[in-house]
Parts: structure tokens; C-alpha cells; sequence
């Protein structure tokens, strides 16, 4: 079974458009997060949820918006895409507090903007 | 906030010789090091990870050291083979937020 699962694998679409990235893990863990990783694999923290609420906000903007309906999902929401927002955005679990707290990540959503 | 910094951002090694990437860490507040390898097409995973109160740790080939004074910490990879190319990051970790190197993209040539 997978433990962190992201959908779709990839997502080709227009600038000025609204699109959706949803993740779900099944591995009980209280923390979800959001990473994005450019052309150069540079991985970037967006945004992390300790059981639904928001905990970290990278400075990213308002066109992107998270949503935990609960602490096994959480989804992606961006608004008014642009071409910069092209890369591949990896959702992730870790259950922090724990003497190890590894992040277990998605296999990533590959988002094209064209 | 942290930062950290990963050298260097390619390595070719020749299979069976050893691989040294190395990293350093801004924040003396950092208590935990992850390191993730990530193969093409997939997200990272985690190989190995030390904590702040241990200075070395080995699994099979792979160990990885931690000096908490020079904030520095290594991933050696002994006896590379084909399967070891991929990218590796490493990441400190400061009250669960954990922050990535920029990667290093490591060949093993034939």
C-alpha cells in the first residue's frame, strides 16, 4: 500500500487557470506538508498542517491555498496560474514529537504551465 | 531561519570507490539530520538520519558523521555501485521543520 499518495502524476495546463493537487497518507501521522521543487531540484517547504491547522506558511503566495479536511489529507489548491509555477510539488507526513520524525514524501505531481 | 548548505552539486564517482557529500547548517538550534536519496520519477526517501546527541552512524555501506561545533555533517557512501546514482539532499531539522540542501546529483561510472 502506498503511504503518501498524490494525484494526478502530472498536469498540464494553461496560465490563468485553477487547479487542484490532492494527497492523502495513510500512515497516522499528525503532519502534512507541501514541498515544491524547481528545475534545479531545489526542494522548497510551502506550507505545513499539524492536524488541520496550519502551522508553517513559507511566504508563499495567496494564489496557492491548502486545505486538511482532516489530518489524512491534504490538498493543494492554486489559483491564476503562472508560468513560475511550473515544477514538481511533492506532498509529505511526518509525525513529529517522536524520537525520529523523518518526512515521508509522495512520488510528486509534476505541474507544466504553458 | 536555517539554512543549509550541500556540496557539491555533482559527483561522479567510479563504481566501487567511495562518495563524500557534505553539508553545513546555520542554526546550532538544529537537533536532527536526515538524508533523503531521490531516484528519477519518484520523491525522496529517506537513506539514513543522525541526531544531535551522536556524532557517526553506519548502515552497510552508507554512514554519516555530525561535528555540532563546526555544524557540518557528511553522508559517505563506501563501495558505490550502478544503483546508488540518483540526487541526495540533506536536511536539518529545527522544531519539526525540516530544511533541504539544494542536492548533489551523483554518477557512478562503469
Amino acid at each position: 500500500d502506498t503511504a503518501v499518495s498524490q494525484t494526478p502524476k502530472y498536469l498540464v495546463t494553461q496560465m490563468g487557470n485553477d487547479k487542484s493537487i490532492k494527497c492523502e497518507q495513510n500512515l497516522g501521522h499528525d503532519t502534512m506538508y507541501w514541498y515544491k521543487q524547481d528545475s534545479k531540484k531545489f526542494l522548497k517547504i510551502m506550507f505545513s498542517y499539524n492536524n488541520k491547522e496550519l502551522i508553517i506558511n513559507e511566504t508563499v503566495p495567496n494564489r496557492f491555498s491548502p486545505k486538511s479536511p482532516d489530518k489524512a489529507h491534504l490538498n493543494l489548491h492554486i489559483n491564476s496560474l503562472e508560468l513560475g509555477d511550473s515544477a514538481v510539488y511533492f506532498c509529505a507526513s511526518s509525525q513529529p514529537g517522536t524520537q525520529n520524525s523523518p518526512l515521508h514524501f509522495g512520488n510528486g505531481t509534476r505541474l507544466t504551465v504553458t | 531561519g536555517e539554512n543549509v548548505e550541500q556540496h557539491p552539486s555533482t559527483l561522479s564517482v567510479q563504481e566501487g570507490d567511495s562518495a563524500v557529500i557534505k553539508c553545513t547548517y546555520s542554526d546550532s538550534a538544529s537537533n536532527y539530520f536526515p538524508w533523503y536519496k531521490q531516484e528519477l520519477g519518484k520523491g525522496p526517501q529517506l537513506i539514513i538520519d543522525i541526531r544531535s546527541n551522536v556524532g557517526e552512524k553506519k548502515d552497510q555501506r552508507i554512514a554519516v558523521t555530525l561535528n555540532k561545533t563546526a555544524k557540518h555533517f557528511s553522508l559517505h557512501i563506501t563501495e558505490t555501485q550502478p544503483e546508488d546514482s540518483a540526487v541526495y539532499f540533506c536536511a536539518a531539522s529545527i522544531h519539526d521543520k525540516i530544511i533541504f540542501g539544494k542536492g548533489t546529483r551523483l554518477h557512478i561510472l562503469p
